[in-house]
């Protein structure tokens, strides 16, 4: 089992709504990544922290897409309002620091109606 | 930004055969180059990294070379068994404070027995 927690592990709804996605790292990792992985495709980083702070976010779409991690810890993704283009697995994963292996969850398999 | 090249597959090969997986990358910076496996109904996990020039990282009989010259990072085994199916992502990071991944497609690997 994945040592990077996340939830909900499914997640259905309809276009137009807002999904959430919840991570909780490794104790101690103060890196925490956003991924998307589309089917049959490698994961794409949407955003990086380094403990509460945002070091990369150059590939999260900001007019729909939104990432804390208000304590440096758990970290929650959102998007509002979801689209059809969205259906994918969200994968949070955890480093110690920089530039250190990344331990991936097991992702969200969100699908939109 | 940096991107990656990896045969795509499926490839097919008998149990005890031996497997080459090209990887090619693009990138700025002093990358260190990763391989990710994900086994079917499993998360991603990390097979073997390298960190510089030279650098052979190896785990369950796989190896791999980072090679700064013709920026390759091929992956190798020299008899794969049936376990070994799964797909394989190479992964550059950004070799920095952003050092999010950059995944190839993956390569789908089929192991007959």
């Amino acid at each position: 089992e994945a040592e990077v927690a996340q939830s909900p592990r499914y997640k259905i709804t309809e276009k137009s709504q807002a999904v959430a996605f919840w991570c909780d790292p490794i104790s101690g990792h103060a890196t925490l990544y956003w991924y998307r992985q589309i089917l049959g495709q490698g994961p794409e980083l949407l955003v990086q922290f380094q403990d509460e702070s945002v070091v990369d976010d150059s590939q999260l779409p900001k007019d729909r897409f939104s990432a804390e991690r208000l304590k440096g810890v758990d970290s929650t993704l959102k998007i509002q309002p979801a689209e059809l283009g969205d259906s994918a697995m969200y994968l949070c994963a955890s480093s110690l620091a920089e530039n250190r292996p990344q331990h991936f969850g097991d992702g969200t398999r969100l699908s939109i109606l | 930004g940096n991107s990656v090249t990896q045969m795509e597959g499926p490839v097919t090969l008998s149990e005890e055969a031996f497997l080459t997986i090209n990887c090619t990358y693009t990138a700025t910076g002093y990358p260190s180059l990763f391989w990710y496996v994900q086994y079917p109904g499993e998360g991603l996990q990390l097979l073997l990294k390298a960190t510089k020039a030279d650098d052979k990282g190896s785990n369950k009989g796989f190896e791999a070379t980072y090679r700064k010259e013709t920026t390759s990072f091929h992956l190798e085994k020299g008899s794969v068994q049936v376990s070994d199916s799964a797909v394989y992502f190479c992964a550059p990071n950004s070799g920095g404070g952003a050092d999010g991944l950059t995944f190839g497609k993956g390569t789908h690997l089929i192991i007959q027995p």
